[in-house]
């Protein structure tokens, strides 16, 4: 079983809006990622958990605010979004930092 | 840092021919990992297949095979007999430790 799950599927904010996209898998996988990624380019790396621990935040604005609960879900909270910030929200596992990642659908978001 | 280059935007297949999509990439490093992943339009980023620096051996999964040239740099990626169901964005990936990064993409057309 290799299914990384999001949700939700989609989602309509607005700017002063407070949200949160949910990411889940059943793998046993201990590093968790979020990525963004734009229409038409390739995804960029957010956030890097392992072992529940933040281990990379690629310079992202403190509006986007990642959580790991425990070691099979990692959620990110948006609060006073951009319109620029619409784009669809990739959530990816990986045994350890090293290894293949497996991504899920992901969540597209508009901001209005 | 390192950046990995898909020089081809689009390419177009007839179906049960054979195409292959270029990648190079950038590192100094001599340990890595690298990936092609494809995207269709439902979004999902599916894994096709994934190669280790150290091996010279080519990967190969089922239609899917690579051309791993450590040396230039080079990781392209053979479809065989391609079929319709492999119409999407194929993007490929360069992996050292928490550090992830894609190319540009190239998207396939399989011209029935």
């Amino acid at each position: 079983d290799t299914e990384v799950t999001q949700t939700p599927k989609h989602l309509v904010m607005g700017m002063t809006n407070k949200k949160s996209l949910k990411c889940e898998q059943h793998m046993g996988h201990r590093a968790m990622y979020w990525y963004k990624q734009k229409a038409k380019k390739p995804p960029e790396l957010m956030f890097v958990y392992s072992y529940e621990k933040l281990s990379i935040n690629e310079s992202v604005p403190s509006r986007f605010s990642p959580e790991c609960p425990n070691s099979s879900l990692l959620n990110l909270h948006l609060h006073a979004l951009q319109p620029e910030d619409s784009a669809l929200y990739l959530c990816a596992s990986s045994q350890e930092t090293e290894e293949t990642q497996y991504f899920g659908p992901g969540t597209r978001l508009l901001v209005l | 840092a390192q950046t990995v280059t898909q020089s081809q935007p689009e390419m177009s297949v007839q179906e049960a021919e054979t195409v292959t999509l270029s990648c190079t990439y950038d590192t100094s490093e001599s340990d890595y990992y690298l990936f092609w992943y494809k995207q269709p339009p439902s979004r999902q980023m599916i894994l096709v297949i994934r190669q280790e620096a150290y091996k010279q051996q080519n990967a190969t999964e089922n239609r899917f095979s690579v051309n791993f040239q450590k040396a230039a740099k080079s990781f392209s990626l053979k479809i065989s007999d391609s079929q319709l169901g492999d119409a999407a964005m194929y993007f490929c990936a360069y992996r050292r430790s928490d550090d992830m990064r894609f190319g540009a993409g190239t998207r396939l057309t399989v011209k029935p």
